[in-house]
């Protein structure tokens, strides 16, 4: 069963911090995509990951694809009270690409 | 350009009645998922349409779900007999083609919250 962990549950930092928030599997992925989801809305996708050990940037976040393509992290920098939000990290199904597995999310809360 | 839109936002059922949910995709698409979100938790896939047809529905409850994606119209979701453990946000996302393993994004909406007293 290909299952998707993220780490910490919950962070609380103040405006400015970093952070960096984990995506983990025992199982290779041939994807892997981050989306971030407000209060009362639906997911909003920031990025797909492709290759292992890939990096991608996007302003003040970096995502990168582990080489063996079983974990993914998402570095924020300088964080602000937009960040403020529940992160998810997804990935296809080996058999059934598209059925997304979902990660439980990290939910990040930026004091300002 | 509209995304995808689902209505009601909110609902509120008692125990033993019916929850209809409604998902129009984004102009253009054709591929329909349904999601399940409980409290604290990720998504949980349950259904894929298209036109016409059900793809896959191994996500779903076997007994009081249903979905259909008609012709014409919106995809429907609906839950018979509703139960305390119903209560969610459901999702629809919709694409414009197959997703593959490295390639598609699913564009989703705002989704319905259920909630069954």
């Amino acid at each position: 069963t290909q299952l998707l962990e993220q780490s910490p549950q919950f962070l609380s930092i103040q405006e400015g911090e970093n952070l960096t928030v984990y995506c983990n599997s025992s199982s290779v992925f041939s994807s892997l995509q981050w989306y971030r989801q407000e209060p009362g809305e639906g997911p909003v996708l920031l990025v797909t990951v492709v290759t292992g050990g890939e990096v991608k940037k996007l302003k003040r976040l970096t995502f990168q694809f582990g080489d063996a393509r079983k974990d993914s992290s998402l570095h924020i920098t300088a964080a602000q009270p937009g960040d403020t939000g529940l992160y998810l990290c997804a990935g296809p199904r080996m058999d059934s690409s598209y059925k997304l597995i979902f990660g439980s999310g990290t939910r990040l809360l930026v004091r300002p | 350009n509209a995304g995808v839109m689902q209505n009601p936002r909110h609902l509120v059922r008692r125990r033993g009645q019916e929850a209809r949910l409604r998902c129009s995709p984004m102009k253009g698409h054709s591929h329909v998922y349904w999601y399940r979100q409980l409290p604290e938790e990720g998504l949980k896939f349950m259904v894929y349409l298209q036109k016409e047809n059900i793809i896959d529905e191994s996500g779903m409850p076997k007994e009081r779900f249903s979905a259909e994606f008609p012709k014409e119209g919106p995809s429907i979701l609906r839950i018979q007999q509703v139960v305390r453990g119903d209560s969610a946000a459901y999702f629809c996302a919709s694409s414009p083609g197959p997703i593959g393993a490295n390639t598609g994004e699913l564009f989703f909406g705002e989704g319905s919250r259920l909630t069954v007293l």
